[in-house]
């Protein structure tokens, strides 16, 4: 069972618009949750996270939001740029060890932004 | 400068034929892991390692082992490989993720076992 799910498989928007990429997750035990951008023949790469305790965090245009009543995340990107474009994982972790204690990804979302 | 390498970066094989993909980071973290992306699967994990000699399964083991004898390197060993292996392998590592720790990974191992 997927417990992070990024249910648009890609996404395209215009240059200096919005771009909102979703992720929902159903373990209630995640405490932290993350963004990775992964651009072709390269690895991912960290974007931006969010600890459980807060709704929002912010750095420059790349804003997450936490929902955690909806188990529902979200990353905004304003205003979008043609670098932009790459595939986006959403995932999460949870506190405590064993098999608990690693990232959850979900399937990705291939951001377009088109100049 | 941080980084997480792994090597090769391309390998085509035959099914059978015993490789190893080798994985070094330079960050001193206790924690790595394998991952491997297929289509429509995202990023599964396949093993991890907590510290030295210290490794467990997971999401998506059989038909692989590693092994961590030092702290810096994370092999990831296919004694058998298979057509279903065929795949794209990030090598990852970080402190322990539970604490929230971002985690880097390797540029990937695009593999093909035919």
């Amino acid at each position: 069972d997927q417990q992070v799910k990024q249910n648009s498989p890609s996404l395209s928007v215009q240059e200096g618009r919005i771009s909102i990429l979703n992720c929902d997750y159903t373990n209630s035990m995640f405490d932290y949750f993350l963004w990775y951008k992964k651009y072709p023949a390269e690895g991912p790469t960290f974007l931006i996270s969010i600890s459980s305790i807060k709704d929002k965090n912010e750095d420059g245009r790349f804003t997450v939001f936490l929902n955690k009543s909806a188990k529902h995340l979200s990353l905004h990107i304003v205003p979008s740029q043609p670098g932009d474009s790459a595939v986006y994982f959403c995932a999460a972790s949870a506190r405590g060890g064993g098999a608990t204690n690693k990232l959850i990804f979900g399937t990705g979302t291939l951001l377009a932004v088109q100049p | 400068e941080a980084q997480v390498t792994q090597n090769p970066r391309y390998l085509i094989t035959v099914t059978g034929k015993k490789l190893t993909v080798t994985c070094s980071q330079n960050m001193n973290h206790e924690y790595m892991s394998w991952y491997r992306q297929d289509p429509g699967l995202g990023l599964r994990q396949i093993y991890y390692s907590m510290n030295v000699e210290v490794t467990d399964k997971g999401d998506v083991p059989e038909g692989y082992k590693v092994s961590r004898k030092e702290k810096r390197n994370f092999p990831l060993i296919l004694e058998s490989p298979s057509p279903n292996q065929t795949s794209l392998y990030f090598c990852a590592s970080s402190f322990p993720p539970g604490q929230g720790a971002m985690t880097f990974f390797g540029q990937g191992t695009r593999l093909t076992v035919v």
